[in-house]
């Protein structure tokens, strides 16, 4: 079975201080993927990361940054320097080899950028 | 390229209507799904279409709930004899590739539905 769990229902923080959101997955797979999307006021989910279960290499896109660990299933996002626009609803999802063909979402975190 | 397109964006509905949803996908993708979203929660899976065939339904799909694709390009999802528990988002995305491949998704705005 596959699972996402995010803990974190809501977090506020102050502009410009930097936020990690906590994702942890289950899966029986050893080949799957795992992604953060975001889903702003209006409502549509953009894609914003994607690993893949063989690369535990953690990398910095601009202000995202991601710590992937296997040992521990979890993918761990961060946002460094918070802006009032990184507002949102933050969601982590897995899709695996044999996991048919969906995507698994987790409940998402709502994130509150004050200025 | 225009993006994953819902129609309408909102609806109100009485208990016992039937209502239908309809998603035009971004034109080369030809995988489709379906998710459904209430307050507080992530998107769940409905169903998934490749080209034209429904190849995966979630138990979430009851016999109210139908879905099509006739042609391969935009979808259709039928709502019959519509419950206060239906009422939620009801989101299409598309994808190029399989998901197991890692392909990510491209989700439109989504339907509100509300059911009174």
């Amino acid at each position: 079975a596959q699972k996402v769990t995010q803990a974190q229902t809501e977090i506020s923080v102050v502009e410009k201080e930097d936020v990690t959101l906590d994702c942890v997955y289950e899966t029986r797979d050893t080949t799957y993927y795992l992604f953060w999307y975001k889903q702003p006021p209006s409502g549509e989910l953009v894609f914003l990361i994607r690993r893949n279960s063989f690369d535990e290499q953690n990398e910095i896109s601009g202000r995202y940054s991601w710590n992937f660990q296997k040992s521990t299933s979890s993918f761990n996002f961060t946002i460094t320097a918070s802006q009032v626009v990184d507002s949102a609803v933050y969601f982590c999802a897995l899709s695996q080899n044999t996991g048919g063909f969906k995507t698994i979402f987790g409940a998402g975190t709502r994130l509150f950028v004050k200025a | 390229d225009t993006g994953v397109s819902q129609d309408p964006r909102h609806k109100i509905t009485k208990r016992g209507q039937n209502v239908t949803f309809r998603c035009d996908p971004i034109s080369e993708h030809n995988r489709l799904y379906w998710y459904r979203q209430t307050l507080g929660q992530g998107p769940e899976f409905l169903t998934y279409f490749q080209n034209e065939a429904q190849l995966e339904k979630s138990r979430l799909l009851s016999d109210r709930f139908s879905a099509e694709r006739p042609k391969g390009s935009f979808s259709t999802l039928e709502i019959q004899r519509t419950e206060q528990g239906d009422s939620a988002m009801y989101l299409c995305a598309s994808s190029l590739a399989p998901l197991g491949s890692g392909e990510k998704l491209f989700f439109g705005s989504g339907t509100q539905l509300s059911v009174l």
